[in-house]
């Protein structure tokens, strides 16, 4: 099956500090990436749709220039939230569609849990 | 406006014991209602999808049903074990041109021993 790779996993860092996140799809191209966000207990929230080779959507009240998103290649896509503040600490979450499966059908990565002190 | 609502918001029962969440949406267009398991500090792994013609749909111990007339879901699972403590989340697509997921809040299952 598809297959979506973060890393890292797990991050801790200093407040004011930059914090980079891969995703990957390993094993399928994926026209479009999708990141997410998820607070404890609550479901998982739209942050931004990229499309290989051209500038990402972010959904209203995400900060674009806080949260870069790079898609270059059909594989990978890149999150970097600058400048991170404890409000950044989350769980984020990307997933990938490509052109099989049903209409719509995203494969999930395992998330990368961000810790800001 | 496009919502998924989920019920219970979170249920223990014991081991081996069945159960069945539920599932109410108001998205539209309708594409397809897909219910994950999300275990803690996991992404979402995809458990069932459903078409608008399909009314219930299989995966092991998991039974999704699908009433596209109410716009109800539920998923059933049977003999349930420790390892399905999770949330589950029913997602529905909406069939815009480009396909947009709307995620319901989740249910947290426990499985007590």
């Amino acid at each position: 099956g598809a297959v979506v790779s973060q890393h890292p996993s797990w991050v801790i860092c200093k407040s004011g500090t930059s914090v980079k996140i891969e995703c990957r799809s390993l094993d399928f191209q994926a026209t479009t990436m999708f990141w997410y966000r998820q607070f404890p207990k609550q479901s998982l929230m739209l942050m931004a749709t990229s499309n290989e080779g051209s500038k990402a959507t972010y959904e209203q009240g995400v900060e674009k220039d806080k949260f870069l998103i790079n898609h270059a290649s059909l594989t990978l896509s890149t999150l970097t939230v600058t400048s991170a503040h404890p409000e950044d600490s989350s769980f984020y979450i990307c997933s990938a569609r490509g052109t099989s499966g049903p209409v719509g059908t995203q494969y999930f990565g395992p998330g990368t849990r961000l810790l800001v002190l | 406006k496009n919502q998924v609502e989920q019920s219970p918001q979170s249920l223990i029962i014991l081991e081996g014991k069945n159960c069945t969440l539920q599932c109410n949406y108001t998205v539209s267009p309708f594409s397809n209602l897909r219910w994950y398991k999300q275990d803690t500090g996991r992404g979402p792994v995809s458990l069932t999808i459903m078409t608008f013609s399909e009314n219930t749909k299989s995966n092991g111990r998991y039974t999704a049903t699908l009433d596209a007339d109410t716009k109800q879901s539920s998923l059933h699972i049977t003999a349930s074990q420790l390892s399905d403590s999770a949330s589950y989340i029913c997602v529905v697509s909406r069939d815009t041109g480009f396909q947009k997921l709307v995620f319901g809040t989740g249910t947290r299952l426990l499985v007590s021993p």
